[in-house]
């Protein structure tokens, strides 16, 4: 399965300020994920990034508070802008290849003060 | 639109005891299924899935899951867990009409106690 490379693993950001999140992958790969966990919740998905084209938001999630690039098929990153505390949460990258599932990033655990 | 249930928040278990996991989905066409682990502090790890086949999947650590169509279901079982298996585990779907994407449940802590 593809290994993904998720930086930063952790961060305590100002309320106001933005992060950018970024996920490399060591394979090429069509589509890729991006998942937010909430403390003590499941996985929401937040989008899914296709190389070239606009990412596609789910319900609740909008390109102004959650900008996705994906320049290639290996890499995407994910900005949380102008967080507030409701944004503390981990943020998590996630690919999937046929015939090997879904496969996930370690993680970005965001504390926004 | 696919959802998955996990009906159980939290399952405490004594150490070498069997466990099992329950997990239902929403019926479609054809579904692939999932079952991840997330361990304290960490990123998912893929326990195991059911892409086509045999509908007794093993995974990783002496994890199996069962998956029933008629019942719509995909329970995860250990015969035996450890204290090392305290963790939360997730089920997950993707149908077949998803654009490729995964729908979690809600998630299951387990607690092994000795």
């Amino acid at each position: 399965s593809a290994v993904i490379s998720q930086k930063p693993s952790r961060d305590i950001c100002q309320r106001g300020t933005s992060l950018t999140i970024q996920c490399q992958v060591d394979s090429q790969v069509t589509m890729m994920f991006w998942y937010r966990q909430q403390p003590g919740q499941s996985l929401t998905l937040i989008a899914t990034a296709n190389q070239g084209s606009e990412a596609t938001y789910e319900s609740g999630f909008v390109i102004d508070k959650f900008p996705i690039s994906r320049p290639n098929l290996t890499f995407s990153t994910l900005t949380v802008s102008n967080m507030s505390p409701e944004d503390s949460s981990i943020y998590l990258c996630s690919v999937s290849r046929t015939g090997y599932g879904y496969t996930f990033g370690s993680g970005t655990r965001l504390t926004v003060v | 639109a696919q959802s998955v249930t996990q009906l159980d928040s939290q399952v405490p278990v004594f150490e070498e005891a069997p466990v099992e996991l329950r997990c239902n989905y929403s019926s479609s066409v054809s579904v692939y299924l999932f079952w991840y682990v997330q361990y304290p502090n960490q990123g998912l790890q893929l326990l195991l899935k059911y892409l086509s086949g045999s509908t007794l999947v093993k995974g990783i650590n002496g994890f199996e899951a069962e998956f029933n169509k008629s019942q719509t279901s995909f329970h995860l079982r250990k015969p035996s867990v450890h204290i090392s298996d305290t963790a939360e585990y997730f089920c997950a779907a993707k149908g077949n009409n998803q654009g490729g994407k995964l729908i979690f449940g809600q998630g299951t802590e387990l607690s092994v106690k000795p």
